[in-house]
């Protein structure tokens, strides 16, 4: 089977960092990938991870331990706009995208 | 970049009718996926289409409920068949920008509600 898991919930101030962790474990693994979706909007891409390490985009970094099952998303200097929805992801078996249950995140003035 | 077009946007729909959603991707794909996402739910994936073969459906999904049609390498559509309320939700074409790089690129999703 495939499972990921990752907080429900996670609230922070703006300008502090914050860290969305997941866990996964799936049939098959080509990469760990991350995305952002708004309240009535469709989820956006913002990361992937196909190897071992820190991918770094803008304010935004993700992490990835094949080894642990284990990523995480780095969002530094919070904005109110970063108030959404944060969503792992699994590319496994047959080049399919398997979704985790999402963390909300509230960022509080 | 791949733009796709979903219609319809929202639908409201009575129970035990069909509503087929269409998805068009402006370049040619090999795969495209449809998701489900439930009110305040993450997205669960109902199955992934490929041009020339039937779809493939996940664990909890049957071609009789959500057939899928796959004429051609731009465009796919998902039918929503003898529709309940508990198939209220919005329905999500994907497919991926680039799939070296993992990023999967959304419709921007089908609305609907089953009264």
């Amino acid at each position: 089977g495939q499972s990921l898991e990752q907080p429900s919930e996670v609230t922070a101030v703006e300008g502090a960092i914050v860290q969305i962790n997941c866990t996964y474990q799936t049939s098959g693994f080509y990469g760990l990938s991350w995305y952002q979706q708004h309240d009535g909007g469709a989820p956006t891409f913002l990361s992937y991870n196909g190897l071992d390490g820190l991918e770094e985009t803008g304010r935004f970094s993700s992490f990835l331990s094949r080894s642990d099952s284990y990523g995480y998303l780095l969002l530094q200097e919070l904005q109110m706009k970063d108030s959404a929805s944060y969503f792992c992801a699994v590319m496994g078996g047959g080049f399919k995208t398997i979704f985790g249950a999402g963390t909300r995140l509230f960022v509080k003035a | 970049s791949a733009v796709i077009s979903q219609k319809p946007s929202r639908d409201i729909c009575q129970r035990g009718t069909s509503l087929t959603i269409q998805c068009q991707v402006d370049s040619q794909v090999t795969m495209m996926f449809w998701y489900r996402q439930q009110p305040g739910q993450s997205l669960t994936l109902i199955a992934t289409a490929n041009q020339g073969s039937e779809a493939t459906y996940e664990s909890g999904f049957v071609i009789d409920k959500f057939p899928i049609s796959r004429p051609n390498l731009t465009f796919s559509t998902l039918t929503v068949s003898n529709m309940s309320p508990e198939d209220s939700s919005i329905y999500l074409c994907s497919v991926y920008r680039d799939r070296d790089t993992g990023e999967l690129f959304f419709g921007e999703g089908s609305r609907l509600t089953v009264l």
